[in-house]
């Protein structure tokens, strides 16, 4: 059983430009979440993606945006990036109607913003 | 709102000692607690949680944590420390529900002096 997998597993771009990130959520898992990681710090919550629609955002700006799939796969797409994005992007999965302890983290999708 | 803060950025012990990890959290709600790991250049393993019931709590690896409500605390120990337990270690708090997003705090490094 595969757990949650994230793609690419490192990214180089420079300001302005656009990024997407994947990420496939364990099986069985109808949830997404996000999370930022900024160098040095604990993950911060961006969003969280349920049956194909943003469920709650964190504080984050409108350049960042996501999508579910319907196979529940989803995307985080950050717009006009800059040189703050840079961070470890977090993808969690759950299953909603099971408890927030199942939630299981993906290795990560390292940006990096020149 | 919840939030989470962990007393000392960086701790070392030495081999073979008690490692002592704190954590002290804020919530409006009974709260869901977790001790979370990072290694180098990885994603978050969940180390143990605390959701309803026994308040010492016990996790992988030799950790445990108890959860104590009038101190509004959830203290990660482990009698012996191992070289292998050097790694980044993160407290975080959310709700009940899968609804609910996880409150990290900012990480507490852990250094095992052989």
């Amino acid at each position: 059983d595969a757990g949650v997998t994230q793609s690419p597993t490192h990214l180089i771009k420079t300001r302005g430009q656009q990024v997407t990130l994947r990420c496939s959520p364990k099986s069985g898992h109808d949830t997404v979440s996000w999370y930022q990681q900024a160098l040095g710090q604990g993950p911060q919550f961006i969003f969280q993606y349920y049956e194909e629609e943003e469920r709650q955002r964190g504080n984050f700006p409108d350049r960042f945006s996501g999508h579910q799939f319907p196979n529940y796969s989803s995307e985080l797409n950050v717009n006009a990036l800059l040189l703050g994005d840079s961070a470890l992007y977090l993808c969690a999965s759950s299953f909603t109607l099971g408890s927030t302890d199942t939630q299981y983290f993906g290795p990560g999708t390292r940006l990096t913003v020149l | 709102a919840q939030s989470v803060t962990q007393l000392g950025s960086h701790v070392s012990v030495s081999e073979g000692a008690l490692v002592l990890l704190r954590c002290n959290y804020s919530s409006s709600v009974p709260p869901y607690l977790f001790w979370y790991v990072q290694y180098p250049n990885q994603g978050l393993q969940l180390l143990l949680k605390y959701t309803t019931g026994a308040t010492l709590v016990k996790g992988i690896n030799g950790f445990e944590a108890e959860f104590k409500k009038s101190e509004t605390s959830f203290h990660l120990t482990k009698p012996s420390a191992h070289m292998s337990d050097a790694a980044e270690y993160f407290c975080a708090v959310s709700g009940e529900t899968s609804y609910d997003k996880v409150i990290f705090g900012p990480g507490t490094s852990l250094s095992v002096i052989p």
